[in-house]
């Protein structure tokens, strides 16, 4: 059964940078899919980016581009997020995900972390 | 990129009572090798993380009560609660995964009239 927990609440600045790490269980973290999705306040679901198997490399949201990077340390199990040059719109609560297959085929994000709450204040 | 838009906005239904949610994708996103709509629908209560509760237009995941029921293929699609719970109380996303940029739908509240 694969777990992600993700760590805790952050207050930055602008012009600031924020990394939120997102710890997998159950399952070894090279041999999932891993992807970004954040929430700002009473908003919808907003993709950030995430492992495109058929291109076999991270994928990230065009608006994100430039600022935005997931890694990975396979010795912790471990996948990051870094997003940089924050303003006060990247205020949200930023959630990791597994992304399923089913032989070939995908089969959504099934797997959620518990969420990251990021505000970006003066 | 696919622009995925949901309606109503909100919904309020009485218990018991069954509730529809539509979804329209501005691209197919049936994929015909693998005979699969790349269409998934997510139920969020507040203050958690979304859950998936269909995949594939209209497979179920596992664990979920079989009231929600999803349907549609290509561009259309609907997620249905055949008998509304007071827990089903949630705002609801359908998000296509065909191509990159996945994106979600606006989302749809769903709430007790």
């Amino acid at each position: 059964q694969v777990q992600l927990v993700q760590s805790g609440a952050e207050v930055k600045k602008p012009g600031a940078s924020v990394k939120v790490s997102c710890k997998v269980s159950g399952y070894t973290l090279t041999e999932l899919s891993i992807h970004w999705v954040r929430q700002a306040p009473g908003k919808g679901l907003e993709w950030m980016g995430g492992l495109d198997p058929d291109e076999g490399k991270i994928v990230y949201a065009q608006r994100f581009q430039g600022r935005f990077i997931m890694t990975e340390d396979s010795s912790t199990n471990t996948a990051y997020m870094e997003l940089s040059s924050l303003r006060s719109e990247d205020t949200a609560v930023y959630f990791c995900a597994r992304e399923d297959f089913s032989g070939d085929n995908p089969v959504a994000l099934d797997v959620w972390g518990q969420g990251t709450t990021v505000t970006v204040s003066s | 990129d696919i622009v995925m838009t949901q309606s109503p906005d909100s919904l309020a239904v009485s218990l018991g009572e069954r509730a529809t949610i539509y979804c329209k994708s501005s691209q197919n996103v049936f994929y015909s090798s693998g005979n699969k709509n790349y269409l998934a629908w997510y139920q969020q209560k507040s203050g958690q993380p979304p859950k998936l509760l269909i995949y594939w237009a209209s497979t179920r995941e596992s664990g979920v009560a079989d009231r929600f029921s999803g349907s549609g293929s290509g561009t259309d699609f609907t997620l249905t609660i055949s008998s509304l719970q007071a827990e089903d109380v949630a705002v609801y996303y359908c998000q296509q995964y065909y191509s990159s940029p996945p994106a979600f739908g606006g989302g749809t509240k769903v709430e007790i009239k």
